[in-house]
C-alpha cells in the first residue's frame, strides 16, 4: 500500500491550494481517505474525510466551509482543496486511508505530506 | 464534541525503561474506536494500535494498549532507542476524528 501525495507549494494569503494524493496497492474504492494537518510543532488535525465506496464526505466544523475533499476513481487519487488560505493554515498536510467499505476505521497508511507555506 | 487529553505531555526515561502514556478522553466511548500512532521526526505518523488494544502489523510486542471507557493507555516496555518520539491517541466515530495533543518520549 502507497499512498503518493504532491509535492511542497507556496501559495499567497487569500489563494487556494489543492494537494492530491494517488494511491497504490489496493482496490481503492473500497477504503476512504482522510485529510490531516500539522502546523510547525504542533499536533495531528483531522481535516476532512471521503468514502471511496460511497463518495460520502464529512468535515469537522472548523474546516466545513473550506475543505473540499475529492475523488478520481479512474486514477484512485484523492483531492484536498483548502480556500481563503491564511498564514494559519501553513503546515505539512498528510492524506491517510481510512474506512472500509464506508465503514469508518483508524488510518492504517499514511502519504509522506506535503508542506503548503502561505505567505502574505 | 469529543476532546481528548494526553499526559504527560513529555516523558523523559532512559533505554530499557517502561513508558506509559495516557490518553484520557471527554465521554466515555467504545473501545474499538480508540487508536495509538507513532511519529517520528521528519516522518508520517505509524499506526500501533488500534481498538485500545490490538497492535498494527509489525509492531513490537513491548507496545501494549489498554483501558476502557475514559481512560486509555500506551505501555512500552524495555525501551529502544527507536522508540523516542511522539505519540498520538484518536477516538473516531459517526465519520468524525479527532487526536490528542500528544506526549514526547525523550531519552533523559
Amino acid at each position: 500500500i502507497q499512498l503518493v501525495q504532491s509535492g511542497p507549494v507556496v501559495k499567497k494569503s487569500g489563494a487556494s491550494v489543492t494537494v492530491s494524493c494517488r494511491a497504490s496497492g489496493y482496490s481503492f474504492s473500497n477504503y476512504g481517505i482522510a485529510w490531516v494537518r500539522q502546523a510547525p510543532g504542533q499536533g495531528l488535525e483531522w481535516m476532512g474525510w471521503i468514502s471511496g465506496f460511497s463518495g460520502n464526505t464529512n468535515y469537522p466544523p472548523k474546516f466545513s466551509d473550506r475543505v473540499t475533499v475529492t475523488l478520481d476513481k479512474v486514477n484512485s487519487r484523492a483531492f484536498l482543496e483548502l480556500r481563503s488560505l491564511t498564514s494559519d493554515d501553513t503546515a505539512i498536510y498528510y492524506c491517510a486511508r481510512g474506512g472500509h467499505y464506508g465503514v469508518v476505521t483508524w488510518f492504517d497508511s499514511w502519504g509522506q505530506g506535503t508542506q503548503v507555506t502561505v505567505s502574505s | 464534541e469529543i476532546v481528548l487529553t494526553q499526559f504527560p505531555d513529555t516523558l523523559s526515561l532512559s533505554p530499557g525503561e517502561r513508558a506509559t502514556l495516557s490518553c484520557r478522553i471527554s465521554q466515555s466511548v467504545s473501545r474499538s474506536y480508540v487508536v495509538w500512532y507513532q511519529q517520528k521526526r521528519g516522518q508520517p505518523p505509524r499506526l500501533l494500535i488500534h481498538a485500545a488494544s490490538t497492535r498494527a502489523t509489525g509492531v513490537p510486542d513491548r507496545f501494549s494498549g489498554s483501558g476502557s471507557e475514559t481512560d486509555f493507555t500506551l505501555t512500552i516496555d524495555r525501551l529502544e532507542p527507536e522508540d523516542f518520539a511522539m505519540y498520538y491517541c484518536q477516538q473516531f466515530g459517526d465519520a468524525l476524528w479527532a487526536f490528542g495533543q500528544g506526549t514526547r518520549v525523550d531519552i533523559k
